[in-house]
């Protein structure tokens, strides 16, 4: 079964460092999402991406954050400056239609946590 | 999205059903109930979702009453393995939308040998 894949699976940083996550979405998928989850919270919408564009963004998502698709099968997500408070799982994840093409889902990938110090 | 209400925690017993009540009584006639869950900080996992009428898929069962103010997800069979938080998630859905999944607390359920 296609899965979305994300690397690293932990990533470190210091406080002010640029970091990039990156994400494989599953091939024949066309929209793109960023989620992140602070230890012990909610799962946190940050931004969706379609057509090369980005097409929401939530108010965390801010001139720190961006994303590209740099090659028709990476999808990144870059945070320019990072503090403290952006540590965080990060989840990427995709949709497309169903194979009945009845419906769409979002596959999600098994996160990257990011820890700020 | 409507906003939706779900209990902090239930536990059921191995080979039991399951059913995760959620509230969502300002639900809009456009508006698709979705459940998903998450088991030990994993990724969220598609379960179900449905309009107005009674949804099986090979993991689950969604009830959604007449005036679709509240649903219940069912697990029939409930294992060790069903361990996780379930969210449900009001939207406008379908095969037609890609917007974003607003996730709230949702019900961190128990299966207990």
């Amino acid at each position: 079964e296609p899965e979305v894949t994300q690397t690293p699976s932990h990533q470190v940083t210091q406080m002010g460092q640029e970091v990039i996550l990156r994400c494989v979405p599953i091939s024949n998928h066309l929209y793109f999402y960023w989620y992140r989850q602070i230890l012990g919270q909610k799962v946190e919408f940050l931004v969706s991406f379609y057509n090369n564009e980005i097409s929401e963004k939530s108010e965390i998502f801010d001139d720190q954050f961006s994303v590209e698709r740099p090659d028709g099968s990476n999808f990144t997500l870059k945070i320019r400056s990072t503090k403290l408070e952006d540590s965080a799982m990060y989840f990427c994840a995709s949709a497309g239609l169903s194979p009945s093409r009845s419906y769409n889902e979002q596959f999600f990938g098994p996160g990257t946590r990011l820890t700020v110090l | 999205d409507a906003k939706t209400t779900q209990p902090t925690s239930m536990d059921c017993a191995e080979g039991r059903a399951a059913n995760l009540p959620c509230n969502h009584s300002t639900i809009s006639g456009n508006e698709y109930v979705y459940w998903y869950r998450q088991i030990h900080s994993q990724g969220p996992q598609y379960i179900i979702h449905g309009l107005k009428n009674n949804e099986t898929n090979e993991m689950a069962s969604l009830i959604i009453t007449e005036d679709r103010k509240s649903s219940t997800l069912i697990l029939p069979h409930a294992t060790l393995r069903d361990t996780a938080v379930y969210y449900c998630i009001v939207r406008v859905g379908g095969g037609t939308s890609y917007g974003k999944l607003t996730f709230g607390q949702g019900t961190i359920l128990t299966v207990h040998p």
